[in-house]
């Protein structure tokens, strides 16, 4: 079975400075790796997705993200934040065999940013 | 116009009652889902509704129950409500590109039971 590690529960970046966010899966094939954001009382929307080709992605908002299959990872990134950014931030890993692509979410990142 | 929109937004109720959360698409999407959200924020999928038929349904008590009349829509009814009930409850659907499966979330409900 799939699942997903986000190491880090809680971040707090300055306004501006660079941002990592960690992401690590467990599956065993090619995996379909996403990573949405969820806004204080909103649902979850789509930052980026990898599923093929090249391992950097771009996302909105000017998130990207670097699959790396030998650490099984999938670690968002930003060069600089902005204070809109604060939210909590999935990562998610898609079942590619299961005929659905049902994801499995990790347990989430909070992410606050100072000004 | 609200993509997936459910109702309530908010539901507070006491232990062993029974309720229904709602759940539309205007997206014209085949498939539907409904997640759970934890405390913890640890958020997974509960069912799974394609055309109208269940085709993923997680380990959950059968005290839920999914109802889909139609493939705009995916309700939620739980019966006997308890404690562990409480947490933000998604519907979302999706939209399929090739091997790609986009989902489009709702703004939850959060229920608290009493």
């Amino acid at each position: 079975a799939q699942s997903v590690t986000q190491p880090d529960i809680h971040i707090t970046v300055s306004e501006g400075a660079s941002l990592e966010l960690r992401c690590n899966y467990s599956y065993g094939a090619t995996p379909y790796l996403f990573w949405y954001v969820q806004s204080p009382g909103q649902g979850l929307q789509l930052l980026l997705k990898y599923f093929s080709g090249d391992t950097l992605v771009q996302g909105i908002k000017g998130f990207e993200a670097e699959f790396k299959r030998s650490q099984s990872s999938f670690n968002l990134r930003k060069p600089s934040v902005h204070w809109s950014d604060a939210a909590e931030y999935f990562c998610a890993v898609g079942a590619g065999n299961t005929g659905r692509r049902a994801l499995t979410f990790g347990s989430g990142t909070r992410l606050q940013v100072q000004p | 116009d609200t993509a997936v929109s459910q109702t309530p937004k908010y539901l507070v109720t006491q232990m062993g009652n029974d309720k229904s959360i709602k759940c539309e698409q205007n997206l014209g999407h085949d498939t539907m889902y409904w997640y759970k959200q934890d405390s913890k924020k640890f958020l997974k999928i509960m069912f799974s509704y394609n055309n109208k038929e269940l085709i993923i349904n997680e380990t959950v008590p059968n005290r839920f129950s999914p109802k889909s009349p139609d493939k705009a829509h995916l309700n939620l009814h739980i019966n006997s409500l308890e404690l562990g009930d409480s947490a933000v409850y998604f519907c979302a659907s999706s939209q399929v590109t090739g091997l790609y499966e986009k989902l489009f979330f709702g703004s939850g409900t959060q229920l608290s039971v009493l």
